[in-house]
């Protein structure tokens, strides 16, 4: 079974300041996957990072990047130089090897100038 | 990254009707497929679970009878709403998993569906 917490309902940043979106999980995966989502007005999912359980080093991708704690079971979003295009509903998940991916209740993020 | 096609984007139906949905992996190949539904303002909800070539898994809840999901190719899974009701409107969306051993098992969302029923 897994579980994903989400804490913080709404963040708000300033436009190229950083913000850090928090994420906690529970499984009883050994081998398991974390990814960030970003759902922006339009609906879409857009995979904005990903982490594999086994690998130790951080996940980066451009601005966005992750501290990953495997012993304390959080996996945080930091969003670099905030874009107005940031703003968007971010969605932590987890899922196994072959099972189904689990989110949490998600994260409005709001982008002010 | 891998791309997953969904269609129609929106669609209307008269309530009482049937109306499918098609999920399609366009550069891989899926032999699991999921099928959401998000109630605005919420998280997604799993409906049920799309394995190529055997039946749907289903989320409780879930009516297997109204919700009918086809996983006939390994790129292509299908949701028909059968009966529509009102109530069935709604945002669906589908994803696959590429668990192709680079992807990193990653799960990719099609662009969603738009469903009124009137």
């Amino acid at each position: 079974a897994q579980t994903v917490t989400q804490s913080q309902p709404e963040m708000s940043v300033q436009e190229a300041e950083t913000v850090t979106l928090s994420c906690t999980y529970d499984t009883s995966e050994s081998d398991y996957y974390l990814f960030w989502y970003k759902q922006p007005p339009s609906r879409q999912m857009i995979l904005v990072i990903r982490q594999e359980a086994y690998k130790q080093q951080n996940a980066t991708e451009n601005r966005f990047s992750v501290n990953f704690q495997k012993a304390a079971k959080s996996f945080s979003l930091k969003i670099s130089d905030s874009q107005l295009g940031d703003a968007a509903m971010y969605f932590c998940a987890s899922t196994g090897t072959a099972s189904k991916l689990t989110f949490g209740t998600g994260t409005r993020l709001q982008v002010t100038l | 990254g891998a791309v997953v096609s969904q269609h129609p984007s929106w669609v209307i139906c008269k309530s009482g009707t049937s109306v499918k949905i098609e999920c399609r992996s366009l550069d891989f190949q899926a032999t699991t497929m999921f099928w959401y539904r998000q109630f605005p303002k919420q998280s997604l909800m799993l409906m049920a679970t799309s394995n190529e070539g055997s039946k749907a898994t289903y989320e409780q809840g879930v009516e297997k009878d109204k919700f009918l999901i086809n996983h006939a190719s390994l790129t292509l899974s299908t949701l028909t709403v059968t009966s529509a009701h009102p109530e069935d409107s709604s945002f669906y969306i589908c994803s696959a998993r590429d668990a192709r051993g680079n992807s990193g098992n990653t799960i990719y969302f099609g662009e969603g569906s738009w469903l009124t029923v009137v």
